[in-house]
């Protein structure tokens, strides 16, 4: 089956400073990587849909200029979190889509963030 | 109203037990569903595609009302492993906006 990567599986920082989160789609090339976030006891949220070489689109309420996202080819796609604040700590999780595949999604393994 | 409902959960069975999961949606357009399980503090997996006749594989059934936008997931001979959250996804049509539902716990214990 389709294999999605991310990297750092998880990252500890400091509040203010900047993380960058990389999701890569190993064995296919990806039309739509997802940004979500899921805080404890809850469910994914969706943050931002990625096609490779235009802009993302935020959903309601998630600041593009907080969270940098860039899919620059069809197999990688990154999430930064600019001056991250301990509300910012949670499981940022990437997926991935293809044509072929429908509307299947295809999970990375996720990323947890804890900033202090 | 929230675009997918589930039952609020969690659920305690016992082994071997049948369970079954209900889940609506609001968006008629909506075209694809599925199901997929999630781990305490793991990424979520695809369980199944559900169609609108039905699909079933081994311990685990789907069904998909169109008419009253409506999902649901029996899972039969219920094991220890089957513990975990599971979640409706149903994509809202228009394009690959896909909505998770907020999920259902699942535990099943000895």
């Amino acid at each position: 089956g389709a294999v999605v990567s991310q990297h750092p599986s998880w990252v500890i920082c400091k509040s203010g400073t900047s993380v960058k989160i990389e999701c890569r789609s190993l064995d296919f090339q990806a039309t739509t990587m997802f940004w979500y976030r899921q805080f404890p006891k809850q469910s994914l949220m969706l943050m931002a849909t990625s096609n490779e070489g235009s802009k993302a689109t935020y959903e309601q309420g998630v600041e593009k200029d907080k969270f940098l996202i860039n899919h620059a080819s069809l197999t990688l796609s990154t999430l930064t979190v600019t001056s991250a604040h301990p509300e910012d700590s949670s499981f940022y999780i990437c997926s991935a889509t293809f044509l072929a595949g429908g509307y299947e999604q295809y999970f990375g393994p996720g990323t947890r963030l804890t900033v202090t | 109203r929230k675009e997918v409902e589930q039952d609020p959960g969690p659920f305690n069975v016992p082994e071997g037990a049948t369970v079954a999961f209900n889940c609506t949606y609001s968006n008629s357009a909506s075209q694809s569903f599925f199901w997929y399980r999630q781990d305490c503090r793991k990424e979520p997996k695809l369980l199944m595609s559900v169609y609108s006749s039905g699909n079933e594989d081994g311990r685990f059934t789907a069904q998909l009302n169109r008419a009253s936008q409506y999902i649901s997931l029996l899972i039969r001979d219920s094991k220890l492993s089957d513990s975990a959250t599971y979640l409706c996804v149903v994509n809202g049509g228009g394009g690959f906006k896909t909505i998770f539902g907020a999920g259902t716990r699942l535990f099943v214990k000895a």
